[in-house]
């Protein structure tokens, strides 16, 4: 089967630092995406790790080992807009992509 | 134009109704997805289209029906639904296969 599992709540507050992680167990792994969903919203593409390592792309960096089955979203200098869902998803050979159950961030003051 | 257009927004119907959701992307992207999300859920992938051939059926069951008339258009005909089909549908494009994926607004679909 194919699964990933991501911590269901974060909280943190205006300009700290969160990591959100992600462990999938999928066949044919190609890579590991990161999207955001605001309530009521579309899915909107964060990050791509294809390679291990860390990809980086204004405030939110990814990273991913693969021989750990392993990745984790990072954001910076957190913004009140910043609360969503997150979920990761494992992009596999065959064209088959999974979603991760999804990552509900709340940003306090 | 960047964005992945859906029809329509809100969509009631009934077990034996008769309806299409269409999506619509001019970016020249050459992969298509639906996908199906349910409340508080993570998407489902239910259909891949690439290069206007469907590649990917995730099992889903015959009374959702894909068509891809061209590489800019795609639809989802829906025929004798089941409540618990009650969803958001959202579409997808990608320029390529295991590209950054673009997401329409989605249908939020009701079936009573």
């Amino acid at each position: 089967g194919q699964s990933l599992e991501q911590p269901s709540e974060v909280t943190a507050v205006e300009g700290a630092i969160v990591q959100i992680n992600c462990t999938y167990q999928t066949s044919g792994f190609y890579g590991l995406s990161w999207y955001q969903q605001h309530d009521g919203g579309a899915p909107t593409f964060l990050s791509y790790n294809a390679l291990d390592g860390l990809e980086e792309t204004g405030r939110f960096s990814s990273f991913l080992s693969r021989s750990d089955s392993y990745g984790y979203l990072l954001l910076q200098e957190l913004q009140m807009k910043d609360s969503a869902s997150y979920f990761c998803a494992a992009y596999n050979y065959g064209q088959n992509f999974v979603f991760g159950p999804g990552t509900r961030l709340s940003v306090l003051p | 134009d960047t964005e992945v257009t859906q029809t329509p927004k809100h969509l009631v119907m009934g077990m034996t109704n008769k309806k299409s959701l269409k999506c619509e992307q001019h970016m020249g992207h050459r992969a298509m997805y639906w996908y199906k999300q349910k409340a508080k859920k993570p998407p489902e992938l239910m259909f891949v289209y690439s290069y206007e051939k469907l590649s990917i059926n995730e099992s889903v069951p015959s009374r959702f029906s894909p068509e891809c008339p061209n590489s800019s258009l795609l639809n989802l005909h829906l025929h004798a639904l089941q409540p618990e089909d009650s969803a958001l549908y959202l579409c997808a494009s990608s320029q390529d296969i295991y590209n950054e994926q673009f997401f329409g607004p989605g249908t939020r679909l009701t079936v009573l």
